[in-house]
């Protein structure tokens, strides 16, 4: 089973305009974290946002926030006001274990291709 | 502080011949990783090292080998190249967070 499943392969918003990547994810631990990156035409992975599976809050950083839903086995990307730049690929990712786990291995899904129209 | 480096940025390599990616980091992060993305997919896990010495595979390991002499080093070798090794390879290191290289698009003809 896919740990990690991004059902949108595409997504197309309007500048300044807000917009949600899908993510959920499989895992029997307790004990997890889940990341969002950005990949640029450029080719590079740009860490956006952290989860942990014990934070009681909702993770926000600037315009991203994270949507989590334990229940729901879900971590969904909010971008709020979306800009031109935001256009890029956008990977979920999990580790499974808590920060201090030997299993720092993560596990990505297949990507969101986001396009920022004017 | 250069974070997590990666050398070659690109390659084009024919089928049999033998390379190997460089990677050095200097956070003296213990863990890192070997990573390879195909095109429209996400990143899949071909060895990973939790500290000098110390080597395992990951999803995708056939086809690469890996050493670990020092914390800073984790170099990639590709013996026989083929052309289902055409790919993305990032290194990746850690401690809390993940750092990634930039990199290295690899052609196999």
């Amino acid at each position: 089973a896919q740990k990690i499943t991004q059902t949108q392969p595409g997504m197309f918003v309007q500048e300044k305009e807000a917009v949600t990547l899908d993510c959920t994810y499989d895992t029997s631990d307790q004990s997890y974290g889940l990341f969002w990156y950005k990949q640029p035409s450029s080719g590079e992975m740009i860490f956006l946002i952290y989860q942990g599976s014990y934070d009681e809050q909702n993770a926000t950083e600037g315009r991203y926030s994270l949507n989590f839903q334990k229940a729901r086995k879900s971590a969904n990307l909010v971008i709020s006001a979306s800009q031109l730049g935001d256009s890029a690929m956008y990977f979920c990712a999990m580790r499974e274990g808590g920060r201090g786990s030997t299993l720092g291995r993560l596990y990505f899904g297949r990507g969101t291709q986001l396009t920022v129209w004017p | 502080n250069a974070g997590v480096t990666q050398t070659p940025k690109f390659r084009i390599l024919k089928i049999g011949q033998s390379m190997t990616l460089q990677c050095t980091q200097d956070m003296n992060h213990n863990y890192m990783y070997w990573y390879r993305q195909d095109p429209g997919m996400g990143l899949k896990l071909i060895y990973y090292s939790v500290g000098a010495g110390i080597t395992d595979k990951g999803e995708v390991p056939n086809g690469y080998n890996v050493s670990r002499s020092t914390t800073e080093d984790f170099p990639l070798r590709l013996e026989l190249a083929a052309p289902s090794q055409t790919s993305v390879y990032f290194c990746a290191s850690s401690r809390q967070g993940y750092t990634f290289g930039s990199g290295t698009r690899l052609t196999v003809v």
